[in-house]
């Protein structure tokens, strides 16, 4: 089906530790997303892209790297992680003409204890 | 910072009314979004207005855009329990993401 996969879709890291989520999505989409989703907070974006060979920072970037390996792939790396990172995490992607609706993946739930 | 705030944080009604969830947002926008979240899933994408546009509809779901006032409302009507989920408002401004309010967590009472 096609759509924004997300891995791993849960994972535990200890206070240090680094990880990097992928993310892959097969519309041909350009632009791509990192969000972060924390109770009662909604949606903040993290990093995004808006084309092969592009990042930028979003509202809350600290602590976040991330990587435009190519058209289809955008990953989110952890460098040392902190408790504050504990979030789940969603990439989306949208298509060329500004304006179409995202689609999301179905996210990553990642405890740093 | 948040851009669009959902009002009310949360609302149950019961099967078969109407769910009305409202939105404002702060800065000028190219659209407003609604999306559904299902408890521990990703978000899906209901419905999209431009800044041009007041009104659209979408089966059971109608939502409104007032540029002027900043707001937009989303309807649900004739509700069913698989409505059960959050709904989020989202402006998009330009090239760099949508920014989200913090929802609206919708009950349908059977």
């Amino acid at each position: 089906n096609a759509g924004v996969t997300q891995t791993p879709k849960f994972q535990v890291l200890k206070t240090g530790q680094s990880m990097t989520l992928q993310c892959a999505q097969d519309m041909n989409h350009n632009s791509m997303y990192w969000y972060r989703q924390d109770p009662g907070m909604g949606l903040r974006l993290i990093y995004y892209s808006a084309s092969e060979g592009t990042t930028d920072k979003g509202e809350v970037p600290n602590g976040y790297n991330v990587s435009r390996l190519n058209k289809r792939e955008f990953s989110l790396r952890l460098e040392s992680a902190a408790p504050s990172q504990t979030s789940v995490y969603f990439c989306a992607s949208s298509g060329q003409r500004q304006g179409g609706g995202y689609t999301f993946g179905s996210g990553t739930r990642l405890t740093v204890v | 910072s948040q851009q669009g705030e959902e009002d009310p944080q949360a609302l149950s009604i019961q099967e078969g009314e109407n769910a009305t969830m409202n939105c404002s947002y702060k800065t000028s926008i190219n659209n407003l979004q609604w999306y559904r979240q299902n408890s521990g899933r990703g978000l899906v994408h209901l419905i999209l207005i431009r800044s041009n546009e007041r009104e659209k509809h979408s089966g059971r779901l109608r939502v409104t855009l007032d540029t002027s006032k900043k707001s937009s409302s989303l309807l649900i009507t004739a509700s069913r329990a698989a409505d059960t989920a959050s709904y989020f408002c989202a402006a998009e401004g330009g090239a760099d993401g949508l920014t989200f309010g913090k929802g609206t967590h919708l009950i349908i009472q059977p």
